[in-house]
C-alpha cells in the first residue's frame, strides 16, 4: 500500500459546481497536510496548508483534515474554469524530515462553463 | 514563479549520455530540492541542499548527483542517462524546512531520453 492514495480521475464538473478532492495515507507521522494546484506544464504551487486535524478556509476552498480516518479533503466552492487544474495532495511529518514531502498522484479537475 | 528558472525546459537526449539539468534561484533560500514527476508515482524527491556545498540523497536518487557551488545554483547530473529517466523535473525551493509550506517550484524540464 502506498503511503498516499489519490484517485487520479479524470474529474469533470460544471461551472458553480461543488468540487470534492480527497487524498487517505497510511502513516501516522504525517503532521502536515498540504494541497497543491499544477496548471498545464507549470509547476506546483501551494494552494492550502494544515497542521494536524481540522478545517481551513480560504476564499472558496476549504481544507478537512481528519487524522482519526487517515483522510484529508480539499473542498472547492462554485467551482470556475480558471480552477481547471491537477491538485495534488502532499503530506509531511513534523521534525527532522519534515522537509520530506510525499506527494499523491494528482486529481486532474475540469471546469465545464 | 518565486524567482526560480530551470533550463533548459526542454531536452531529448540519448541513453547512456550525461546530461545537467541547471535550477538558478534569486530568492536567496538556503534549502534547494529536485523532484521528478511521472504519471502513476506523483512527485518523488531525488536529492536536495541544505546550504552550499551541502547536499543529500532523497528518495529516488540512484543515477543522479547533484552539486551547489553558489546559494543561487543547484545543478542536477543524470551521470548516463537512461530512458527509465525520462521526466518532467521540478526545482523547488525555501527559506525552511521547519515548514514545508514555503515550498516554491519552478516550471519544469522535460526531459526525453531516446
Amino acid at each position: 500500500q502506498k503511503e498516499v492514495e489519490q484517485d487520479p480521475g479524470p474529474l469533470s464538473v460544471p461551472e458553480g459546481a461543488i468540487v470534492s478532492l480527497n487524498c487517505t495515507y497510511s502513516n501516522s507521522a504525517f503532521q502536515y497536510f498540504m494541497w497543491y494546484r499544477q496548471y498545464s506544464r507549470k509547476g506546483p504551487e501551494l494552494l492550502m496548508y494544515t497542521y494536524s486535524s481540522g478545517n481551513k478556509e480560504d476564499g472558496r476552498f476549504t481544507a478537512q483534515v481528519d487524522k482519526s480516518s487517515k483522510y484529508i479533503s480539499l473542498f472547492i466552492r462554485d467551482s470556475q474554469p480558471s480552477d481547471s487544474a491537477t491538485y495534488l495532495c502532499a503530506m509531511s511529518r513534523s521534525g527532522a524530515g519534515s522537509y520530506q514531502l510525499t506527494f499523491g498522484k494528482g486529481t486532474k479537475l475540469s471546469v465545464i462553463p | 514563479d518565486a524567482g526560480i528558472t530551470q533550463s533548459p525546459r526542454h531536452k531529448v537526449t540519448e541513453t547512456g549520455t550525461p546530461v545537467t539539468l541547471r535550477c538558478h534561484q534569486t530568492e536567496n533560500h538556503r534549502y534547494m530540492y529536485w523532484y521528478r514527476q511521472d504519471p502513476g508515482h506523483g512527485l518523488r524527491l531525488i536529492h536536495y541542499s541544505y546550504g552550499v556545498k551541502d547536499t543529500d540523497k532523497g528518495e529516488v536518487s540512484d543515477g543522479y548527483s547533484v552539486s551547489r557551488s553558489k546559494t543561487e545554483d543547484f545543478l542536477l547530473t543524470l551521470e548516463s542517462a537512461t530512458s527509465s529517466q525520462t521526466s518532467v523535473y521540478f526545482c523547488a525551493i525555501s527559506e525552511s524546512t521547519k515548514t514545508v509550506s514555503s515550498l516554491h517550484f519552478g516550471n519544469g524540464t522535460r526531459l526525453t531520453v531516446t
